[in-house]
């Protein structure tokens, strides 16, 4: 089974742009969730996705968004950069069913964003 | 409000020594616990997690944690570290209907020296 693919893995962008980033979750999973981590912060969730629905969102800025496609594929955008976004952004998927915790995330290997 | 404080940012241990990885947690609730690894430029890996049952948890790679309620503890443990050891590692808490948001504990950095 393919594990969850993040594309692009490293990308740099300047202040003000926009940037949108994009998982792939193992086949099978519904439920998509992005963390940012930087080494000041860790590891900070973002918002998870189920069925096409955010059904949690974390204390980040409009500025982030993200969405969920009907084959499970997750992209999440931010615009109107700043230095302070540059991150490893993680994307996890996972098998829960409904509303109860299976227990696991798994996880790709991120998206490097740079910010000048 | 939840919280996980992993106390030590870094630990260095020599090869074939034992080490112990400390977590613990803060929550009004019960909890779901995991130890998460993560390798230079990779995404986080599972080691092992507490959903109930046995508080004694065996994981991947020789690692087991122990779940202490009382001390609202989970840490994590290795009788003889290798090289490869090398990685840091992360300590998360989740909830039973909490869609999947983990707060993770800021990390330790394993550094095993030969």
């Amino acid at each position: 089974k393919a594990g969850v693919t993040q594309t692009p893995r490293y990308l740099i962008k300047t202040r003000g742009q926009q940037v949108t980033l994009s998982c792939s979750p193992i086949s099978g999973h519904r439920s998509v969730s992005w963390y940012q981590q930087t080494p000041g912060q860790g590891l900070q969730f973002l918002f998870e996705y189920f069925s096409e629905t955010q059904r949690n969102k974390g204390n980040f800025p409009g500025r982030f968004s993200g969405r969920q496609f009907s084959n499970s594929r997750s992209e999440m955008n931010v615009s109107t950069l700043e230095l302070g976004d540059s991150a490893l952004y993680l994307c996890a998927s996972s098998p829960q069913l409904g509303r109860t915790n299976t227990g696991e995330l798994f996880f790709g290997e991120g998206s490097r964003l740079t910010v000048l | 409000a939840q919280s996980v404080t992993q106390l030590d940012s870094q630990v260095p241990v020599f090869e074939e020594a034992p080490v112990e990885l400390r977590c613990n947690y803060s929550s009004s609730v019960s909890v779901y616990l995991f130890w998460y690894v993560q390798y230079p430029n990779q995404g986080l890996q599972l080691l092992l997690k507490y959903l109930s049952g046995s508080t004694l948890v065996k994981g991947i790679n020789g690692f087991e944690a122990e779940f202490n309620k009382s001390q609202t503890s989970f840490h994590l443990r290795k009788p003889s570290v290798h090289i490869s050891d090398t990685a840091e590692y992360f300590c998360a808490v989740s909830f039973l209907y909490n869609f999947n948001k983990f707060y993770f504990g800021s990390g330790t950095k394993l550094n095993v020296k030969p």
